[in-house]
């Protein structure tokens, strides 16, 4: 139990271009979703808290019209990175909550973004 | 805020020998400490988390870890690596008082010879 699913698992676009990435809990509700960025060789950072049908917390100094976040259901949240550029490229990892009290997240397998 | 500190950033251990991971945090009251492993490529799994209670931990794949709030620490242990152990490991503290976000360590890369 307990499966976070992340689609797509790679992906290559042309700058400017938008990419969305979905994040799904497939057993469970997920009141509350994360999504992280993690560069190459270098730790999780989390971007944003993602709350069932509200909007999304983002942490300092993540911009939010870049990094679009829609939690429209308990078991999907989308992270859409808007007119990419080189710089965006990084593995892009969610994690989903179980519950209203305090419980482990459950982490997505991510999402590696390649901007050319 | 909270803060992890892993002061290795790389660990290289023969197979079959005893590995333990240090970890260090900042926070002012007691946190939710967590140890995940990440292979290359891939996200995260859980080894053991701490929310209370007894302060030496039992994980999967032989892992353990021992909270010790005098020195605001909890390092993994596992006495016997294998070569499948290899990989990136992350500490982190979360709380109830931040909103449960999860804050990570630098990461230990672990290596195993054989």
């Amino acid at each position: 139990g307990a499966v976070v699913s992340q689609h797509p698992s790679w992906v290559i676009c042309k700058s400017g271009t938008s990419v969305k990435i979905e994040c799904r809990s497939l057993d469970f509700q997920a009141t509350t979703m994360f999504w992280y960025r993690q560069f190459p060789k270098q730790s999780l950072m989390l971007m944003a808290t993602s709350n069932e049908g509200s909007k999304a917390t983002y942490e300092q100094g993540v911009e939010k019209d870049k990094f679009l976040i829609n939690h429209a259901s308990l078991t999907l949240s989308t992270l859409t990175v808007t007119s990419a550029h080189p710089e965006d490229s990084s593995f892009y990892i969610c994690s989903a909550e179980q519950g209203s009290s305090y419980n482990e997240q459950f982490f997505g397998p991510g999402t590696r973004l390649t901007v050319l | 805020a909270q803060s992890v500190t892993q002061p290795d950033i790389h660990i290289t251990v023969s197979e079959g020998a005893s590995l333990e991971l240090r970890c260090n945090y900042s926070y002012g009251a007691t946190p939710y400490l967590f140890w995940y492993v990440q292979s290359p490529g891939q996200g995260l799994q859980l080894l053991l988390k701490y929310f209370s209670g007894d302060t030496l931990v039992q994980g999967i794949k032989g892992f353990e870890a021992e909270f010790k709030r005098s020195q605001s620490s909890f390092n993994l242990r596992k006495p016997s690596v294998h070569w499948s152990d290899a990989a990136e490991y992350f500490c982190a503290v979360g709380a109830r008082a931040a909103g449960n976000k999860l804050t990570f360590g630098g990461g230990t890369r672990v290596l195993v010879k054989p």
